[in-house]
This record gives structure tokens, C-alpha cells and sequence, in this order.
């Protein structure tokens, strides 16, 4: 199993400019989350998937689209990039929807935003 | 006041140390607790639950104390491949979002 891959690992984008983080996991979860990690704060999430066809806001949506057509995938979609988006994203899977299980989390994506 | 706090660190302690960390967290009504652990510029990875019973894994053992709001990790006979950050999770239930509040970190750097 590959477990979740995310890409790319890094990116660096101009102010306004959209793109989409991808996320995919291999280990058949239905929960699917995108958090952003910044210095001095704790990883903050973004938005959330409990199943295919299914997504919430988290905790700093905005900013940020997602969609999940499909269990493996969980694309993150910054549609016009500002420097406060410069941060560390990571996705992360889990067996369900409860907060017991634990979480999977993909390498992350840098991305800076100039 | 954070939701989740700890110590940021960094803790230096010599091989074969014992170090312990503390968490302590806001919301009484929290029913679920981890530590997860963090190498430099890689993602986290489970280190292991917090039941209320307390547990151990090896030379790391959890403790979570409900009344007082606070979990601590126990690392015994510390190694140099203990070097990381610690992150403190806790699980909020109920509302309109079930979700987990990562605290900040506590760094260790275990000295040879």
C-alpha cells in the first residue's frame, strides 16, 4: 500500500493565481481531511470528508474548495492564492468517522505564495 | 486560551534520560487523546492513544488525568531516534464539528 500521496511536494505560486492540491489514499477510508500547518500553531483543519459525495468546512475554510467524486480522492483547490496560504498542507485519512481512529497523514505539500 | 497547550521546548536530554511532557486541554467534554509524533519536515505519525486507565508501549507510557484536564507522555531510556516533536491531540465530539485540536508541539532533541 502506498497510504496517502500527496502532490507536489512543493510549489510556489503568485498572488491570484489558483491550483489544485491532490490527495489520494489507497487504504479504502471514507474519512478524508486537509489540514494547514503554520509555525507556532498547531495543524488547523480545513475541510473534511466523511464519505464520497460528502464535504465540510473545518476550522479555516476559507479561501479553499474541495470536492470527493471518488473514496481514494480529496482534492484541495485554493482558488485565488494569498500570502497568507503560504503553509504546510497535509492530508490525512482514517478508517471512519469517528475520532478514535488514527490518522494517516500524507509527506505534505510547501507551498509558498509570493 | 489555546484549546490544546504544551510546552514548545526544545528539551535536551542525554541518551538513557527519562523525559516526561505535559499537555493540558480546555474543553472537559474532550473524549478522545493521542500523542502523535513529528520528524523535521515530515508529516505525523501515531505514537500511541491516551486511555483513561493509562498505557504503555515499550519505553513510552501515556497518562490522562480527566479532573485536572492534562495528558503526559513518559519516554524512558530516551534514544537518539527519539528526536522529534511531540504533538498532543485531543478529539472534541458533538456539535456541528467532531474534530481533533492538534497542540503545537513539544521539540526533544536527545543528546549523544
Amino acid at each position: 500500500n502506498a497510504g496517502v500521496t500527496q502532490t507536489p511536494k512543493f510549489q510556489v505560486l503568485k498572488t491570484g493565481q489558483s491550483m489544485t492540491l491532490q490527495c489520494a489514499q489507497d487504504m479504502n477510508h471514507e474519512y478524508m481531511s486537509w489540514y494547514r500547518q503554520d509555525p507556532g500553531m498547531g495543524l488547523r483543519l480545513i475541510h473534511y470528508s466523511v464519505g464520497a459525495g460528502i464535504t465540510d468546512q473545518g476550522e479555516v475554510p476559507n479561501g479553499y474548495n474541495v470536492s470527493r467524486s471518488t473514496t481514494e480522492d480529496f482534492p484541495l483547490r485554493l482558488l485565488s492564492a494569498a500570502p497568507s496560504q503560504t503553509s504546510v498542507y497535509f492530508c490525512a485519512s482514517s478508517y471512519g468517522q469517528a475520532l478514535s481512529y488514527e490518522q494517516y497523514f500524507g509527506p505534505g505539500t510547501r507551498l509558498t505564495v509570493t | 486560551r489555546k484549546e490544546v497547550e504544551q510546552d514548545p521546548g526544545p528539551f535536551n536530554v542525554p541518551e538513557g534520560a527519562t523525559v516526561a511532557f505535559n499537555c493540558t486541554y480546555s474543553n472537559s467534554a474532550s473524549q478522545s487523546f493521542f500523542w502523535y509524533r513529528q520528524d523535521c519536515r515530515k508529516e505525523p505519525k501515531l505514537l500511541m492513544s491516551v486511555y483513561s486507565s493509562g498505557n504503555e508501549d515499550g519505553r513510552f507510557t501515556a497518562q490522562l488525568n480527566r479532573a485536572s484536564q492534562y495528558i503526559s507522555l513518559l519516554i524512558r531510556d530516551s534514544k537518539l531516534s527519539d528526536s522529534a516533536t511531540y504533538l498532543c491531540v485531543v478529539g472534541n465530539y458533538g456539535g456541528a464539528t467532531n474534530k481533533l485540536i492538534f497542540g503545537t508541539g513539544t521539540l526533544l532533541a536527545v543528546q549523544p
